[in-house]
């Protein structure tokens, strides 16, 4: 499979729990970026990795939320202490560079829903 | 912040016929990148067109072209001889090389196009 892999495909949880969400991008891509998308809603962008380093963690909501990538490409987005309102699809893309002209390639998301 | 438009939350268009879809963007940057993307049922987000700021002329990919008016901040996307496969949610999204922002894509809210037979 040359495109980029996201799993669980689907989680369910409960309120107060702790979830990762992992991201397998294309090989050899060095820019790795996570995107939320809300119900009705485009997706919102969350952090974006150049290699293992966070280039830009902004867009993420709170402190419960952390993402890593110790080794510079699987990536996993924590969400501890879920709340009902951080039910959502979890967007992850890649591309070879950062630039902006580059394409980023999307997974089919994790939907994440919290009871 | 950079913010993008799409006034039309659903669109329909017969099989074979022509549609355009509206996008408009907010930006004080000159130098900047569009993008449709379309996503279907299965989520996955794909990428349909681009256009380089700096370009005049507009992009064109098959039967996807875009009308890009840079003053006006306008960048609408036009499907000719629309086929049921086109059906899905159509975002328009904005990129630029800003060291603050580098990398992150700016979306609309999305226009679900249905086609009919």
């Amino acid at each position: 499979g040359a495109g980029v892999s996201q799993t669980p495909s689907n989680k369910v949880t409960e309120k107060g729990k702790y979830v990762e969400l992992r991201c397998d991008p294309i090989s050899g891509h060095t820019a790795l970026y996570w995107y939320r998308q809300s119900l009705g809603q485009g997706p919102e962008f969350l952090i974006y990795f150049q290699g293992t380093g966070a280039a830009d963690d902004s867009g993420l909501p709170n402190d419960r939320f952390f993402a890593v990538r110790p080794e510079g490409s699987v990536s996993t987005l924590k969400i501890q202490r879920t709340e009902r309102g951080d039910s959502a699809v979890y967007l992850c893309a890649s591309s070879p560079n950062p630039g902006a002209y580059n394409e980023q390639f999307f997974g089919p998301g994790t939907r994440l829903t919290v009871l | 912040a950079q913010t993008v438009t799409q006034s039309q939350p659903e669109m329909s268009v017969q099989e074979a016929e022509t549609v355009t879809l509206s996008c408009t963007y907010d930006t004080s940057e000159s130098d900047y990148y569009l993008f449709w993307y379309k996503q279907p049922p299965s989520r996955q987000m794909i990428l349909v067109i681009r256009q380089e700021a700096y370009k005049q002329q507009n992009a064109t990919e098959n039967r996807f072209s875009v009308n890009f008016q840079k003053a006006a901040k306008s960048f609408s996307l036009k499907i000719s001889d629309s086929q049921l496969g086109d059906a899905a949610m159509y975002f328009c999204a904005y990129r630029d090389d800003r060291g603050s922002t580098l990398g992150r894509l700016y979306f609309g809210r999305g226009t679900q196009l249905t086609v009919w037979p």
